[in-house]
């Protein structure tokens, strides 16, 4: 089993659409949880960090379910700068990555 | 955030010559860097861990004589691909953290292409 799963996508949204993407980690003694953007031949960007209470950042809210091993990314209202790979990173020692989801906004 | 840098951005070589990537934290001490490997469509997967002034921590499968890692001081860390064939042609990203920090920050990356 991957340490990180998460969707395979690729996600087609149009402009405004509500998109959810999922994640199931392996390791119960993970520590700190993150989503992480990555656009095409760019280096990983920090999106934002994942708490247990559940987190909100403008148009992306995030949730984390411990007892489930489970992380999700909510986007409200996409805009078409949204598009890029989401990838979801789970830390232990160090940082472990989802294979990503691929979000594609349409006009 | 922090800044991490890498040089080159990118390099195209010739089959068996070594390439030597720089990853340099900019304005912080970087206790831990990472190296990562990423193929096309692929996410990234940790190649290295490296503490400053010790010898770095490979993940199963990533041959450390072929993947030379030195992380002489607490902003610099290189990686040098010795003999490099076609398929180590990828997107190799460094990433940095302080020992202040919980969070990773990541280079640019660096693209190689072996012919």
């Amino acid at each position: 089993r991957k340490e990180v799963e998460q969707d395979p996508g690729p996600f087609n949204v149009p402009e405004g659409a509500t998109v959810a993407f999922n994640c199931t980690y392996s390791n119960s003694a993970s520590q700190s949880f993150f989503w992480y953007r990555q656009d095409c031949r760019k280096e990983p960007k920090l999106l934002m960090s994942v708490y247990s209470s559940g987190n909100e950042d403008g148009r992306f809210t995030a949730q984390l379910n411990r007892a489930s091993q489970y992380i999700s990314l909510l986007i409200r209202d996409s805009k078409l700068s949204d598009s890029a790979t989401y990838l979801c990173v789970v830390n232990i020692d160090d940082m472990r990555f989802g294979a990503g989801t691929r979000l594609t906004v349409k006009p | 955030g922090a800044v991490v840098s890498q040089h080159p951005s990118w390099v195209i070589c010739k089959s068996g010559t070594s390439v030597k990537i720089e990853c340099r934290s900019l304005d912080f001490q970087a206790t831990t860097m990472f190296w990562y490997r990423q193929f096309p469509k692929q996410s990234l997967m940790l190649m290295a861990t490296s503490n400053e002034g010790s010898k770095a921590t490979y993940e199963q499968g990533v041959e450390k004589d072929k993947f030379l890692i030195n992380h002489a001081s607490l902003t610099l860390s290189t990686l040098t691909v010795t003999s490099a064939h076609p398929e180590d042609s990828s997107f190799y990203i460094c990433s940095a953290r302080s020992g202040t920090y919980n969070e990773q920050f990541f280079g640019p990356g660096t693209r190689l292409t072996v012919l």
